[in-house]
């Protein structure tokens, strides 16, 4: 149980271009879903909050007009890096809470390595 | 500012060896998560811990969590190849909006055949 999945696992883009990513909860429904960008031998760093009918919550410092989030329904959320530049290439990494869980677990995607030329 | 420090942030052993990574906070989380991310994939959970002092084993892996709930440790005992990985740790706020995780710095192992 608990499985996520993410779309595409890679993707090489030209600067300019918009790139979509789609993360899904495979057997369990997520109210709450999170986008993470990590550098090579890093942790995580925490982008945006995704709630399912709401807007996405940003951490700090983070452009929401540049990483549109979407969260459309109870297994699904995107995340669009919106004209993309060679400085956006990175590993992102969602994650969706498990409704039924009391502890704020969080269950991982493989992750998507973006390259921007 | 990084609110979970873990250490050591780099690890190469031999295999056989036992190591010990901890996770240090000045902050009181209501429960704690471990994680293994490998090279090119997602964090895959391994243990959760919640109350003050608990230990909780998954094969050569031990995690304890401190008595006030500010800091863990991960103890591997006779360390292989395949425990090789970035180990994270996590924790969650009490009182903390929207459910989200602080994560540790990370500590990178390499275990050497």
């Amino acid at each position: 149980g608990a499985v996520v999945s993410q779309h595409p696992s890679w993707v090489i883009c030209k600067s300019g271009t918009s790139v979509k990513i789609e993360c899904r909860s495979l057997d369990f429904q997520a109210t709450t879903m999170f986008w993470y960008r990590q550098f090579p031998k890093q942790s995580l760093m925490l982008m945006a909050t995704s709630n399912e009918g709401s807007k996405a919550t940003y951490e700090q410092g983070v452009e929401k007009d540049k990483f549109l989030i979407n969260h459309a329904s109870l297994t699904l959320s995107t995340l669009t890096v919106t004209s993309a530049h060679p400085e956006d290439s990175s590993f992102y990494i969602c994650s969706a809470r498990d409704a039924t869980s009391a502890y704020n677990e969080q269950f991982f995607g493989p992750g998507t390595r973006l390259t921007v030329l | 500012t990084q609110l979970l420090e873990q250490s050591p942030q780099f690890l190469s052993i031999q295999e056989g060896e036992n190591l010990t990574v901890y996770c240090n906070s000045s902050s009181v989380f209501s429960s704690l998560q471990w994680y293994r991310q490998e090279p090119g994939e997602g964090p895959v959970l391994l243990v959760t811990v919640v109350t003050g002092g608990e230990v909780k084993k998954l094969k050569r892996l031990t995690f304890q969590f401190g008595d006030a709930r500010k800091d863990s440790s991960l103890h591997i005992t006779a360390a292989q190849p395949g425990d090789t990985g970035l180990y994270l740790c996590a924790g969650a706020r009490y009182g903390g909006a929207t459910n989200k995780l602080i994560f540790g710095t990370g500590t990178l192992l390499a275990v050497q055949p």
